[in-house]
């Protein structure tokens, strides 16, 4: 496509269900994102793919947060047992370039996934 | 990765230039600077990056000075449109990704 698509757009949770949350990003690009931005503040990282392989994983708040890209495109952020803390709006990006680098275009997000946990 | 300082907000009448400053102080000499611009209930979009001196593109200029310890995200003549937070970054051309603070959110005024 010719953006980056997340799905669904707005998700209301009950405090300890599991959510899931989809990310279609650019074809053909080879990182992907995912970032959390809570209310009034910047985007914080969570983890990140190059094709299938999880190589960073370091922002992932709690062992409840667990992502997988299996194909190398689509990726789902999966969170298990939600809590009020995690509501936000969940952000994927690409790039074309590997490596975490931004290359000639910086990252396309997509509109993100806004989580309201009550 | 070195840490960015930028304005918390800004206000602009329309029609006018825009410099926002941010600084980095700590920044390594394989690091580049990159703006990325968020629009209420949008993710960030990346609007120009650069590594000295100055860039232009359709949308901004960005200046940084010899010494890189900051750079000026430039708009020319903004409109009502141009409302948005706006996040300096410094990145690593290795393997880190991007690292984003909190932004200097803009409010044009008509």
């Amino acid at each position: 496509g010719a953006g980056v698509s997340q799905s669904p757009r707005y998700k209301v949770a009950k405090r300890g269900q599991d959510v899931a949350l989809r990310c279609d990003p650019i074809s053909g690009h080879v990182s992907l994102f995912w970032y959390q931005q809570a209310l009034g503040q910047g985007p914080e990282f969570l983890t990140y793919f190059q094709n299938e392989a999880q190589l960073d994983k370091s922002g992932l708040p709690s062992d409840r947060f667990f992502a997988e890209r299996p194909e190398g495109s689509v990726s789902t952020l999966k969170i298990q047992r939600t809590q009020q803390e995690d509501s936000a709006v969940y952000l994927c990006a690409s790039s074309l370039e590997g490596g975490g680098r931004t290359g000639e275009y910086g990252y396309t997000f997509g509109s993100g996934t806004r989580l309201t946990v009550v | 990765l070195a840490k960015t300082t930028q304005p918390i907000s800004m206000d602009s009448y329309e029609g006018q230039e825009v410099n926002i400053t941010c600084s980095h102080n700590n920044i390594a000499t394989n690091d580049y600077i990159t703006w990325y611009q968020q629009f209420p209930s949008q993710g960030p979009r990346f609007i120009i990056q650069g590594y000295k001196t100055k860039v232009t593109n359709e949308v901004a200029s960005l200046f940084i000075p010899a010494d890189r310890k900051s750079s000026t995200l430039s708009l020319p003549r903004v409109s009502l449109s141009d409302t948005a937070v706006y996040y300096c970054l410094v990145y690593n051309s290795g393997n880190t990704p991007l690292v984003f603070g909190k932004g200097t959110r803009l409010s044009v005024i008509a």
